[in-house]
């Protein structure tokens, strides 16, 4: 059963380019959240998506945006790049209980952004 | 809003010994739940163990437990008999989110680098 898988691994961009990262959920989840981790913090909350739509957003800007695909896999994209942006993205899956409530996420392996 | 505080930015412990890494949380929601990740070198943050606000016992997998006292606001993880492969930034996050929504949202700690020496 494979877990949550992202790509690329590494990415580098300068200032003012635009980046799209992937996310393809764990067997069986179809809730994505992406995360931003900054050297030597602990993950940011990006947004969440469910059933293709974004269900919440952190206190990100609007260059940062998302898609989910019918598939449940995920992309974050990320326009007119700052060196600020340059951290590990992490996308997280979970599944949806009956009830409507999200259970215990899970993370992929990430995605370092470097931006020069 | 919710918040967790990890006070030890770094520790040590012998191959084989056990070590308790802190975590405090602050929220005004009665239902809650509490996480411990494990985030080695390579990046991926892997769960290790949950407690729900409402358990009555503390939960446990394997050699991880957290040691949950609700009135001090405290979910502390114990390591049991470390290993060389502990090695590792560990965080603790709550789970936040709005009620009635489905919609929930982790919240972390900055992190403890944990060094398990031989």
């Amino acid at each position: 059963d494979a877990g949550v898988t992202q790509s690329p691994t590494h990415l580098i961009k300068t200032r003012g380019q635009q980046v799209t990262l992937r996310c393809s959920p764990k067997s069986g989840h179809d809730t994505v959240s992406w995360y931003q981790q900054a050297l030597g913090q602990g993950p940011q909350f990006i947004f969440q998506y469910y059933e293709e739509e974004e269900r919440q957003r952190g206190n990100f800007p609007d260059r940062f945006s998302g898609h989910q695909f019918p598939n449940y896999s995920s992309e974050l994209n990320v326009n007119a790049l700052l060196l600020g942006d340059s951290a590990l993205y992490l996308c997280a899956s979970s599944p949806t209980k009956l009830a409507g409530v999200t259970d215990t996420q899970y993370f992929g392996p990430g995605t370092r952004l470097t931006v020069l | 809003a919710q918040k967790i505080t990890q006070t030890q930015p770094g520790m040590f412990v012998q191959e084989k010994e056990a070590v308790t890494l802190d975590c405090t949380y602050d929220t005004s929601d009665p239902s809650y739940g509490l996480f411990w990740y494990k985030q080695p070198s390579s990046g991926e943050m892997i769960f290790l163990i949950y407690q729900g606000s409402y358990d009555q016992q503390n939960a446990t997998e394997g050699r991880y437990s957290l040691n949950f006292q609700k009135a001090r606001k405290s979910a502390n993880l114990v390591i049991s008999a470390s290993q060389l492969g502990d090695s590792a930034m560990y965080f603790c996050a709550m789970r936040e989110g709005r009620r009635n929504t489905g919609f929930q949202k982790l919240v972390f700690g900055t992190g403890t680098r944990l060094l398990v020496s031989p």
